[in-house]
């Protein structure tokens, strides 16, 4: 596609409930990112897939979050029973590899409020 | 502990006039830094970055300064337009030898106003 597609773009959830965040790359891109701002704060860096090597899940935050990309195309993150520090806009983010210096390209983000 | 910081959570300033962002880091092992914009309901989008080896890089309105001893970088736009209006976030990244040169590093962002 034409560019980083996240859905849904809301959801709100129940205290307690698995939810799932969807990421669509843009099309050829082999590096795909998922960062989270919460409220306040910087994005904060989740998890990180490079083709076909193990991902770099160093930075999600429990084990109720997991994350996939199959294909190498498509991620979904998942969280599960989910509580309310999880709230917060969850952004996936896609780049070719080696394209280092010019940053990533960025989805419209997942607005994640956990009632 | 927060390595990139912007101390600004906003900034207001007329049309036509200067704005400058600031950003300070406390890693010096960062070889890489990046500005991003933010809209509102949007994601964030690359705006222009700087290697650690310069000092400047400049594109149209906007230019990045970075004051490596001082641990320091700037974003000027000149002259600021309403449409300017955004959050801007700052990022570093470290050198590809650290193994996780992919991993960006995040300020909390600066909200600069633009008024006509």
């Amino acid at each position: 596609g034409a560019g980083v597609s996240q859905s849904p773009s809301n959801k709100v959830t129940e205290k307690g409930k698995d939810v799932e965040l969807r990421c669509d790359p843009i099309s050829g891109h082999t590096a795909l990112y998922w960062y989270r701002q919460s409220l306040g704060q910087g994005l904060e860096f989740l998890i990180y897939f490079q083709g076909n090597s193990a991902p770099d899940k160093s930075g999600l935050p429990s084990d109720r979050f997991s994350a996939e990309r199959t294909g190498g195309s498509v991620s979904t993150l998942t969280i599960q029973r989910t509580q309310q520090e999880d709230s917060a806009v969850y952004l996936c983010a896609s780049s070719l590899a080696g394209t280092r210096n010019y940053g990533y390209t960025f989805g419209s983000g997942t607005r994640l409020t956990v009632v | 502990d927060q390595q990139v910081k912007q101390n600004s959570p906003s900034l207001s300033v007329q049309e036509g006039r200067i704005s400058i962002l600031n950003c300070d880091y406390t890693n010096s092992m960062f070889d890489y830094f990046l500005w991003y914009k933010k809209y509102p309901a949007e994601g964030p989008t690359f705006l222009i970055s700087i290697s650690s080896i310069k000092d400047k890089n400049e594109d149209g309105r906007f230019t990045v300064f970075l004051n490596k001893s001082a641990k320091h970088l700037s974003l000027h736009i000149v002259p600021s337009q309403p449409g300017d209006s955004a959050v801007y976030f700052c990022a570093a990244r470290p050198p590809r030898s650290g193994g996780s040169n992919y991993k960006l590093t995040f300020g909390k962002g600066t909200l600069l106003t633009v008024n006509p």
